[in-house]
């Protein structure tokens, strides 16, 4: 168990509905890390949350937004839903949200289906 | 360019024998840190070892070790034993120092099979 809590673990929804993903980071992680994770595109950096503000953007579409909370957890919100936007989102943290060459924990990840 | 590349999409080994899974990785960083997660069919990301570039021994984790060769930019793993549970998807990942925020980036994977 790596102390990092992603729900719902499964997703089923239609197209252009909209979805909230949640993520709670371990206990004393103050970054949150958003991960997208299909099988043409691997695992893909979305976005980074450092103690409630946006540290570091990756490939992440406009349809999707995130933010961090006063309590850290974090959630990632989907809409607009197309087919293609069905994968794996996977939310880690770690202690630093800075440079860093340390482990990051990760969740077991909340498995999204589009129809 | 690719920073992180495993260029063996799947490999099969033989239960109880050892297996080799190929990384090189792409910096010009001098801090980073190397890593390798096991993720099986369930899904989740379980991290198995850990290399960072100032380590002047080679990461070593129960029967996984990490071969690190920094002048080539390698990072193998090593999986000695090799067991049924093994079986899964294992992916190479890096995190640079220089890097604000200090995200992860994964390679594309190697599928490992182990036949019994």
């Amino acid at each position: 168990d790596s102390g990092v809590t992603q729900t719902p673990k499964h997703l089923i929804t239609a197209t252009g509905q909209r979805v909230t993903l949640r993520c709670s980071p371990r206990s004393g992680d103050l970054s949150v890390y958003w991960y997208q994770q299909s099988l043409d595109q691997g695992l893909q950096f979305l976005i980074q949350y450092y103690n409630g503000e946006e540290r570091a953007k990756g490939n992440i579409l406009e349809r999707f937004s995130a933010q961090q909370f006063p309590d850290l957890h974090s959630e990632l919100n989907l809409s607009s839903l197309e087919l293609g936007d069905s994968a794996l989102y996977f939310c880690a943290s770690s202690v630093s949200g800075g440079p860093s060459t340390g482990e990051l924990f990760f969740g077991e990840g909340s498995r999204l289906t589009v129809l | 360019a690719q920073k992180i590349t495993q260029t063996q999409p799947g490999m099969f080994v033989q239960e109880k024998e050892a297996v080799t899974l190929d990384c090189t990785y792409d910096t010009s960083d001098q801090s980073y840190g190397l890593f390798w997660y096991k993720q099986p069919s369930s899904g989740e990301m379980i991290f198995l070892i850990y290399q960072g570039s100032y380590d002047e021994q080679n990461a070593t984790e129960g029967r996984y070790s990490l071969n690190f060769q920094k002048a080539r930019k390698s990072a193998n793993l090593v999986i000695s034993a090799s067991q049924l549970g093994d079986s899964a998807m294992y992916f190479c990942a890096m995190r640079e120092a220089h890097n604000q925020g200090g995200k992860l980036i994964f390679g594309q994977g190697t599928e490992l099979s182990v036949k019994p």
